[in-house]
């Protein structure tokens, strides 16, 4: 399956420590992506890798990809409340679909 | 900015009820989804288009149609609503696949009674 899978299912934290998600798959990849959802609103693209990266960085994000392992993490470093939010990662293959997984619900507590 | 929008927040239906559920993108994309999201069942793909007057199904069309006669507008449309597609439905865009990534609208969060 292209489907990314999120581990782990839930995460809480307090406020200023970091945060990691991580994401396996199946298939080769072209690009894998990663979003946020706020509770009951759309997704909100966060970072693209593609899959002769290894590292991106946007603001308090990094991402890691490693194809070999076929997994990709999300690191949010410095939490903050307002990072409380469904995270999803989703794999793309050339000529194929996006298939997000279950997410990752993280939860920051001021 | 991109923008998708989609017509409704809220929508209430009656079982048997045609239902036609609008997105509309204001940047010239080519391609448009149309996802539903369930609790224990993530985001799953109804149908999309790469042009306009192309579609194709994604993994659940089943009950499903849709409609691309203008590139900026992607309607999902419910032919016979049921209860089982009480859901939210979240409508996407996107200028290279390959390249950037999706832009989501704000859902529509549908109740069929």
């Amino acid at each position: 399956s292209q489907q990314g899978e999120e581990d782990p299912q839930a995460l809480s934290i307090q406020e200023g420590e970091n945060a990691t998600m991580n994401c396996s798959y199946k298939t080769s990849i072209n690009n894998l992506q990663w979003y946020r959802q706020n509770s009951g609103r759309g997704l909100v693209h966060l970072i693209l890798i593609r899959s002769n990266e290894r590292e991106k960085h946007s603001g308090r994000l990094r991402v890691t990809l490693d194809t070999s392992k076929k997994s990709s993490s999300l690191l949010i470093t410095a939490s903050r409340a307002a990072d409380t939010a469904s995270y999803f990662c989703a794999p793309y293959n050339q000529g194929g679909k996006l298939i997000f997984g279950q997410g990752t619900e993280l939860s920051v507590k001021p | 900015d991109v923008k998708v929008t989609q017509s409704s927040r809220y929508l209430v239906k009656r079982t048997g009820e045609k239902v036609f559920l609008e997105c509309v993108q204001d940047m010239d994309h080519e391609n448009m989804f149309w996802y539903r999201q369930d609790p224990g069942l993530g985001l799953r793909l109804i149908y999309f288009s790469y042009d306009v007057k192309m579609k194709e199904k994604g993994d659940i069309p089943e009950g499903y149609s849709v409609s691309r006669e203008k590139k900026e507008r992607f309607s999902l449309i419910l032919e016979s609503a049921s209860t089982n597609q009480t859901s939210m439905y979240l409508c996407a865009s996107n200028r290279d696949r390959a390249s950037y990534g999706y832009t989501f609208g704000s859902g529509t969060r549908l109740t069929v009674v």
